[in-house]
């Protein structure tokens, strides 16, 4: 079974520059997540899809960055126009909807550094 | 609030040493309990869970067992190796798609 996949694997930009990043999920799994994941810091939730609708995004910083994730199936992450603060690695996973722990599988992470 | 709370580190400890790194939990109702690896320049990857008190995970030597009574879920391995050398993550779910990691707690394993 392949597992999440994540593009690009790092990303240098300098700051009020834009990027994008793309998930695709495991086959079936109908939650997708998005995490921001500091150095030294573990996960914290940006947004979570429910098939192509947002259940949470309550901690996505909505002035700068924003996601989608159109047919259900692969999502993007962009932020515009990126900050010094915005490095780290985005990490996306995906559950499948029904279990009833809902273990998340996640992809290698994009590792963002800001100039 | 959810919340979970992970010794802090880094630690470091010689191959076939005793590990055990702690966790304790703050939870509403009755979450699930996992721990996450992260091995250097890879994604998190599950590690063992638990889904209700008294309940033991174990995986690859390691073990750990969801306590309510202490709200605590602490890793063990009898003996570690150099490649358990990693970040391990402490989580909880509460069931409702949300999960809470704490901060990670980084072991290196010398021979």
């Amino acid at each position: 079974e392949a597992g999440v996949a994540q593009s690009p694997r790092y990303k240098i930009i300098e700051k009020r520059q834009s990027v994008a990043f793309w998930c695709n999920p495991i086959s079936g799994h109908a939650t997708l997540y998005w995490y921001q994941q500091i150095l030294g810091q573990g996960p914290k939730l940006l947004i979570q899809f429910q098939n192509n609708g947002v259940v949470d995004d309550s901690q996505l910083p909505k002035d700068r960055f924003s996601a989608e994730r159109l047919k259900g199936v692969d999502s993007t992450l962009k932020i515009q126009p990126a900050k010094l603060e915005d490095s780290a690695v985005y990490l996306c996973a995906s559950s499948f909807q029904g279990m009833t722990y809902n273990e998340q599988f996640f992809g290698p992470g994009t590792r963002l550094t800001v100039l | 609030g959810n919340s979970v709370t992970q010794m802090e580190g880094p630690v470091t400890l010689s191959e076939e040493a005793f590990l055990t790194i702690n966790c304790t939990y703050t939870a509403t109702g009755y979450p699930s309990l996992f721990w996450y690896v992260q091995y250097p320049g890879e994604g998190l990857q599950l590690l063992l869970k638990a889904t209700k008190a008294d309940d033991k995970g174990s995986n690859k030597g390691f073990e750990a067992t969801y306590r309510k009574e202490t709200t605590s879920f602490h890793l063990e391995k009898g003996s570690v190796q150099v490649s358990d050398s990693a970040v391990y993550f402490c989580a909880l779910s509460d069931g409702g798609n949300q999960f809470y990691f704490g901060t990670g707690t980084s072991l290196t394993v010398i021979p």
